[in-house]
């Protein structure tokens, strides 16, 4: 079966930054992009945007060009966000989450998510 | 795109039949999907483009709408149903989400 685990939660302070790993199985890992999504406590969905884990293209939401760096690792299927210059609001659960379409063609859902990894940005 | 969902929360109960709206600010023909979370959990994936159901999913679930204006029903509310629900759409980027509706136990 499908799974996307994730690393555990983070402290950072702020300026600093972060590295959140997801880990799948289950399926053809370099077969479909794989999404970023965030959520502020209390707070709605937040695309940061996609890694091709076949090529290593990325796409990233304006919101989050120059501090996100999205990279993978085919040899252990695994996908990593990286945020730099953390800012108190960037304290937030991130989630790794599938394209539900082959190839990344057409993106027409996220069908599995992994469990989120939370965020803290205190000084 | 933004995403206008309507109401924001409401109140029901079991056996009841629900409907939430997402209003796009433009046209996105039919790629629009709809999530169910629960507190603590990740997202879950309910109907994609615009209308298809996931599979495993119960078919109380219901969704419609084409361009701007959809809708996901629930025929009769279950206990477990009572959670957040989001629609997104994937018509162009960024890729963008409702609010997010709140449905709770009357």
């Amino acid at each position: 079966q499908v799974q996307l685990v994730q690393s555990g939660a983070e402290v950072k302070k702020p300026g600093a930054s972060v590295k959140v790993s997801c880990k799948a199985s289950g399926y053809t890992f370099t077969g479909y992009y794989m999404h970023w999504v965030r959520q502020a406590p209390g707070q709605g969905l937040e695309w940061m945007g996609w890694i091709n884990p076949n090529s290593g293209g990325t796409n990233y939401a304006q919101n989050f060009q120059g501090r996100v760096t999205m990279t993978r690792d085919t040899s252990i299927s695994t996908v990593y966000m990286e945020l730099s210059r953390l800012r108190s609001d960037d304290t937030a659960v991130y989630h790794c989450a599938r394209d539900s379409e082959a190839g990344g063609k057409s993106t027409l859902s996220f069908d599995y998510w992994g469990q989120g990894t939370l965020v803290t940005v205190s000084s | 795109i933004q995403l206008t969902q309507s109401p924001s929360s409401l109140s029901a109960s079991v056996g009841d039949r629900v409907t939430i709206t997402c209003r796009a600010s433009q046209g996105i023909s039919s790629y629009l999907a709809w999530y169910q979370q629960k507190p603590g959990k990740a997202p879950k994936l309910l109907i994609y483009a615009a209308s298809t159901l996931q599979s495993g999913v119960p078919s109380r679930f219901s969704g419609s709408g084409s361009g701007a204006d959809f809708t996901v029903t629930i025929s009769s509310l279950q206990p477990e149903d009572f959670a957040t629900y989001y629609c997104q759409q994937l018509n162009s980027y960024p890729i963008t989400f409702g609010q997010g509706t709140r449905l709770e136990i009357k």
